[in-house]
């Protein structure tokens, strides 16, 4: 079954450390994994894409699949990435599976 | 304006009522979507459109009737709804369906309350 887990539904951590939001993903084929950024008071938006391995306000992820994971990591926390996070993947069909989501709070 | 906009923002609605919501996209897209968004779980898609023409409808309850009479407009009109159905609907669009960019681009969503 295809399915996108993030185990965690809330993550604290203070400004200025790591943070790593976990994605894993159950897929047979080849796939296409997207993290999407829920700020306060503004819609959903995309994050970044892994075929794009770029690093969008400071955010990286890399996709592993011999662990069929797609953590996102970001070296050093601001207060502003405080947000919903959520992963999701492509199917065959163009459509995406989307995870329930982690909230990410970043304390001052 | 750009962007995706969605009205009404709130709905309050009985169970025998019916309603509509209503999306609008000014980035010129092919492809429009209705999701439901529930507490605590994933986004559930439930219906797309390209180029006007329904191409997917994931089991979705008739009760919801999806309409899209143009590329740049999507209405999903609900009738005797249950109060399960209460969540934040919400509409996105993309430049086409069947791309791998995977980036879509939502409204801020409807917050329905089914009484």
């Amino acid at each position: 079954a295809q399915r996108v887990t993030q185990p965690e539904k809330l993550l604290s951590v203070f400004k200025g450390a790591p943070v790593e939001l976990k994605c894993n993903y159950s897929y047979s084929g080849s796939p296409e994994l997207f993290w999407y950024v829920q700020y306060s008071r503004q819609r959903l938006q995309l994050l970044l894409r892994h075929i794009s391995r770029e690093s969008i306000k400071g955010f990286t992820a890399d996709l592993n699949k011999g662990e069929t994971s797609f953590h996102l990591k970001k070296p050093f926390a601001q207060e502003e990435d405080s947000a919903m996070y959520y992963c999701a993947l492509m199917d065959s069909n163009y459509q995406l599976i989307w995870g329930a989501g982690t909230k990410l709070i970043i304390k001052p | 304006e750009t962007g995706v906009t969605q009205t009404p923002r709130h709905l309050v609605m009985g169970m025998t009522n019916k309603k509509s919501l209503k999306c609008e996209q000014h980035l010129g897209h092919n492809a429009m979507y209705w999701y439901k968004q529930s507490a605590k779980k994933p986004l559930e898609l439930m219906f797309v459109y390209s180029l006007e023409e329904r191409v997917e409808n994931n089991s979705v309850p008739s009760r919801f009737s999806p309409e899209c009479p143009n590329s740049s407009h999507l209405f999903l009109h609900l009738h005797t709804l249950q109060p399960e159905d209460s969540a934040l609907y919400l509409c996105a669009s993309s430049q086409d369906r069947a791309s791998n960019t995977g980036e879509l681009f939502f409204g801020e969503g409807s917050r329905l309350t089914v009484l």
